[in-house]
């Protein structure tokens, strides 16, 4: 079954050093997203992107985070400058589009972010 | 993004089923009832969704009130590996918002005893 697959596992950083995220979207999607999971919250949506722009931004995603498709096969999430409240799992996810009803959204397996 | 309501928490027994309630009485003629899941250390999973009608799948069935302002997702026998925290969603339809955005909330942690 495709899946989506992000790397790596496991980041740790410190603060305010810049961390890519990386994820390798299922190859027929066509939307891509970022969501964070601050550790015991809920899934926060940050920014979804479609036909190489940002189609969606929370107001997490300010002008600390980008992200890019470099490459037509991955999806990088980019964090100029880290918090500590940066801190958190980050999931990546690609759902397919079109007419049809069917807006599965797959997720990653997640990068935990560690800022010290 | 319309609001659902979920209990917080639901204990299972093994093998038997399990019904999670949702309710969503601010739901609009075009929101879909979407449910996903997320496992322990794992990112969500998408289980299910439906609009008006019952659905079936694989995972769970959906049942949907017939005025929609509620929802319960059935787990038919629950497993071990069914304990997670279950997620219902409100969405727009494609053509609505054309990005497909998820909106988590809290969600049911159901709690699988063997």
């Amino acid at each position: 079954e495709p899946e989506v697959t992000q790397t790596p596992s496991h980041q740790v950083t410190q603060m305010g050093q810049e961390v890519i995220l990386r994820c390798v979207p299922i190859s027929n999607h066509l939307y891509f997203y970022w969501y964070r999971q601050i550790l015991g919250q809920k899934v926060e949506f940050l920014v979804s992107f479609y036909n190489n722009e940002i189609s969606e931004k929370s107001e997490i995603f300010d002008d600390q985070f980008s992200v890019e498709r470099p490459d037509g096969s991955n999806f990088t999430l980019k964090i100029r400058s880290t918090k500590l409240e940066d801190s958190a799992m980050y999931f990546c996810a690609s759902s397919e589009t079109g007419p049809s009803e069917s807006t599965e959204a797959f997720f990653g397996q997640g990068t935990r972010l560690t800022v010290v | 993004d319309a609001k659902t309501t979920q209990p917080n928490s639901m204990e299972s027994n093994e093998e038997e089923p399990v019904h999670l309630p949702c309710n969503h009485s601010t739901i609009s003629g075009t929101d879909y009832i979407h449910w996903y899941r997320q496992l322990p250390s794992q990112g969500p999973e998408y289980v299910i969704h439906g609009l008006t009608s019952n659905v079936n799948n694989r995972m769970a069935s959906l049942a949907i009130a017939e005025d929609r302002k509620s929802s319960t997702l059935i787990l038919h026998r629950a497993t071990l590996r069914d304990a997670a925290v279950y997620y219902c969603i409100l969405r727009d339809p494609p053509w609505v918002s054309g990005a497909n955005n998820l909106f988590f909330g809290t969600g049911t942690r159901l709690t699988v005893i063997p």
